[in-house]
């Protein structure tokens, strides 16, 4: 398996559960992210991980849990979400230490909260 | 706020025709991506250019990073109904890693 995965692709949650989003990439990156992509709005990075470590966290809601075990697998843990919160979540990975390094995302998880 | 001012943001055109698109924001970016995103699907890395003035041709498409690296053009020649999908620009900047600002997107058209 190559590139970077995402599962689920789909996912439907009430406003009371808990879920979580993995991510899994195979291209040997350390550097990994979230974004969201919300109807007729630009792609917004949410949160990013350089070897391990979370470097930025962009005023993203608490409801929001990201966690990064290694440099090939990221989570995004849910709970308590809103409606406006559906959305599709892209994960994606690069490879630090280079400029202009480029990003490849993974496939996203649509996320609908009901 | 690094903004990234995309247009049009809706194009449809006929098979055959030429068109560009924009990609335009105030600040400097150390490089400038495009993507192509499918339904359903994450964006897939078109081209990546890092030098002002630079140019880039794939096939029927070229693309251009402004002279002072603030804006992007993406043009194709004698579209395809398989060009038809959600072109997106990103501005780079790098803080530790690779960071991108995406434009709202361009929705591409190409009826047969």
């Amino acid at each position: 398996e190559t590139g970077v995965t995402q599962t689920p692709r789909h996912l439907v949650m009430g406003m009371t559960n808990k879920k979580s989003l993995k991510c899994e990439q195979h291209l040997g990156h350390n550097a990994m992210y979230w974004y969201k992509q919300s109807a007729k709005k630009p792609l917004e990075l949410m949160f990013v991980y350089n070897f391990k470590e979370q470097t930025e966290n962009n005023s993203v809601p608490s409801r929001f849990s990201p966690e990064c075990p290694n440099s090939s697998h990221l989570f995004l843990h849910l709970h308590t979400l809103q409606p406006e919160d559906s959305a599709l979540y892209l994960c994606a990975s690069s490879q630090t230490g280079a400029l202009n390094t480029e990003a490849f995302f993974g496939q996203g998880t649509r996320l609908t909260v009901v | 706020t690094q903004l990234l001012e995309q247009s049009p943001q809706f194009l449809s055109i006929q098979e055959g025709e030429n068109l560009t698109v924009y990609c335009n924001s105030s600040s400097v970016f150390s490089s400038l991506q495009w993507y192509r995103q499918e339904p359903g699907e994450g964006p897939v890395l078109l081209v990546t250019v890092v030098t002002g003035g630079e140019v880039k041709k794939l096939k029927r498409l070229t693309f251009q990073f402004g002279d002072a690296r603030k804006d992007s053009s993406l043009h194709i020649t004698a579209a395809q109904p398989g060009d038809t999908g959600l072109y997106l620009c990103a501005g780079g900047r790098w803080e530790g890693a690779q960071k991108l600002v995406f434009g709202q997107g361009t929705r591409l058209t190409i009826n047969p």
